[in-house]
C-alpha cells in the first residue's frame, strides 16, 4: 500500500487560507468516506483534526475544514495563525481493510 | 479524561523481539477498537495494526505481516505489540491509538524502538 501522496509544504501568511491536498486511489480515498486529518507540532503525538472526510471532532477550531472530490482529500485553514505551524497528516481507509496515511505536510506560517 | 501509556521501546539487534504495551484509563476499554501506528523521527506516519474490540479480528500493514502480532487484555485494560524478526526499517516511535469513528482518536505519547547492530 503507498502512501497517500501530500505536498511536502504549505505556507501562508496570518489571516490566509491554505489548503492542503491529499491523493489517494479509489482503492482508499475515492473509494470510502473514512478520511482523517491529523495535525503534529514537533516532538508531540498527532492530533485529530478531522474525521469521516468533513466532520471535526469537539473542541476543534471551526476554522479546519475538510472535503474530498475523486481520489483527492484536502484540508482547509482558514484565518491562519501562528499555532497552526505544524506538520499535517491525511489518513484514509482502504480496501484492504488497512490504513494508509500520507506522506505529510509542513505548514508554515510566514 | 482518556488515557494511553505506552511502554517497552528498547534499543536491540536485527533479528530480536519486543513486546510493546499500551495501558488505557479514561475510558471503557473494551468497548474501543485499537491501533498502533509508528513514525520514524522526522518523517510521516505508518498504520502498523488495528485490533477490534473483543481481540477476535485483526489486520496489519504488509511490511510487519508474519512478524508482528497485535492482542489485547481488556480484563487489564491494556493493548500489546508483539514484535518479532525485527529489522532496521523497524526503527521508529510506537504510537498506541484509539478508534473514533474510523480513524485514529486519541494517542499516546509514543516509545521509541531502535533496531540496530
Amino acid at each position: 500500500q503507498s502512501a497517500l501522496t501530500q505536498p511536502a509544504s504549505v505556507s501562508g501568511s496570518p489571516g490566509q487560507s491554505i489548503t492542503i491536498s491529499c491523493t489517494g486511489t479509489s482503492s482508499d480515498v475515492g473509494g470510502y468516506n473514512y478520511v482523517s486529518w491529523y495535525q503534529q507540532h514537533p516532538g508531540k503525538a498527532p492530533k485529530l483534526m478531522i474525521y469521516g472526510v468533513s466532520n471535526r471532532p469537539s473542541g476543534v477550531s471551526n476554522r479546519f475544514s475538510g472535503s474530498k472530490s475523486g481520489n483527492t482529500a484536502s484540508l482547509t485553514i482558514s484565518g491562519l495563525q501562528a499555532e497552526d505551524e505544524a506538520d499535517y497528516h491525511c489518513s484514509s481507509y482502504t480496501s484492504s481493510s488497512t490504513y494508509v496515511f500520507g506522506t505529510g505536510t509542513k505548514v508554515t506560517v510566514l | 479524561e482518556v488515557q494511553l501509556v505506552e511502554s517497552g521501546g528498547a534499543l536491540l539487534q536485527p533479528g530480536g523481539s519486543l513486546r510493546l504495551s499500551c495501558a488505557a484509563s479514561g475510558f471503557t476499554f473494551s468497548n474501543y477498537w485499537m491501533d498502533w501506528v509508528r513514525q520514524v523521527p522526522g518523517k510521516g506516519l505508518v498504520w502498523v495494526s488495528r485490533i477490534n474490540s473483543d481481540g477476535t479480528s485483526t489486520s496489519y500493514s504488509d511490511s510487519v505481516k508474519g512478524r508482528f502480532t497485535i492482542s489485547r487484555d481488556n480484563a487489564k485494560n491494556t493493548l500489546y505489540l508483539q514484535m518479532n524478526s525485527l529489522r532496521a526499517e523497524d526503527t521508529a516511535v510506537y504510537y498506541c491509538t484509539r478508534d473514533f469513528h474510523s480513524s485514529q482518536g486519541n494517542w499516546g505519547q509514543g516509545t521509541l524502538v531502535t533496531v540496530s547492530s
